[in-house]
């Protein structure tokens, strides 16, 4: 069936370096990308989105890219920090009234 | 203006008991959604409701779950005879109508079944 998933299930970096946390996704009708970040015991928290019509979009410390050519998503986050430390997930919008389909997360660790 | 919230946040149950999960949206908000999530896993959608009416249940187990989101109160999922595999963390979303990008989760339900 079409899903979103990740590439990784795991990223360990350190307090200060980039991270690129990256989603390969397969409905190409797909129209709205989410990254969310789920800390533990705790809910998804909306991080940044994307309309499919953008390739890049920039927030605080975090830029979203996306590849509609080979279907890729991907979530940087710059000088990341031990506070950065959760799972991320991609989610996509298939078109406008459904609910979102998510992907398996990557478990980002920020060592000191 | 609260989040969307969920209780209880932990909920043990025996097996063959049924267990009931409350969602309150957001103010403003008519749409719910739920998702369930196994350890290590991620979120996977199980049903979307307005009030008084289920939109997509595509995700919904046949037997035994079911949900509602009345005129008035809290959205419930609903589980029957629970099983060992029904264990996982359940998180409700909601949104405003029709804007499902919008949404905005609560803290989640830990449904333990011993």
């Amino acid at each position: 069936g079409e899903s979103v998933g990740l590439h990784l299930p795991t990223l360990s970096v350190q307090e200060g370096d980039n991270s690129i946390i990256n989603c390969a996704y397969s409905n190409s009708a797909s129209d709205y990308f989410i990254w969310y970040k789920q800390e533990s015991g705790k809910g998804p928290q909306f991080i940044i989105d994307i309309r499919s019509n953008m390739d890049k979009r920039q927030g605080q410390r975090v830029t979203v890219l996306l590849n509609k050519t080979v279907k890729h998503l991907s979530l940087q986050i710059a000088a990341t920090q031990p506070g950065d430390s959760a799972v991320y997930f991609c989610a996509e919008n298939y078109q406008a009234g459904t609910a979102l389909i998510f992907g398996k997360g990557t478990t980002l660790s920020v060592s000191s | 203006n609260a989040g969307v919230m969920q209780n209880p946040r932990h909920l043990v149950r025996r097996r063959g008991q049924e267990a009931r999960l409350r969602c309150s949206p957001m103010k403003g908000h008519s749409h719910v959604y739920w998702y369930r999530q196994l350890p290590e896993e991620g979120l996977k959608f199980m049903v979307y409701l307005q009030k008084e009416n289920i939109i997509d249940e595509s995700g919904m187990p046949k037997e035994r779950f079911s949900a509602e989101f009345p005129k008035e109160g809290p959205s419930i999922l609903r589980i029957q005879q629970v099983v060992r595999g029904d264990s996982a963390a359940y998180f409700c979303a909601s949104s405003p109508a029709g804007k499902g990008t919008e949404a905005f989760f609560g803290q989640g339900t830990r449904l333990t079944v011993v």
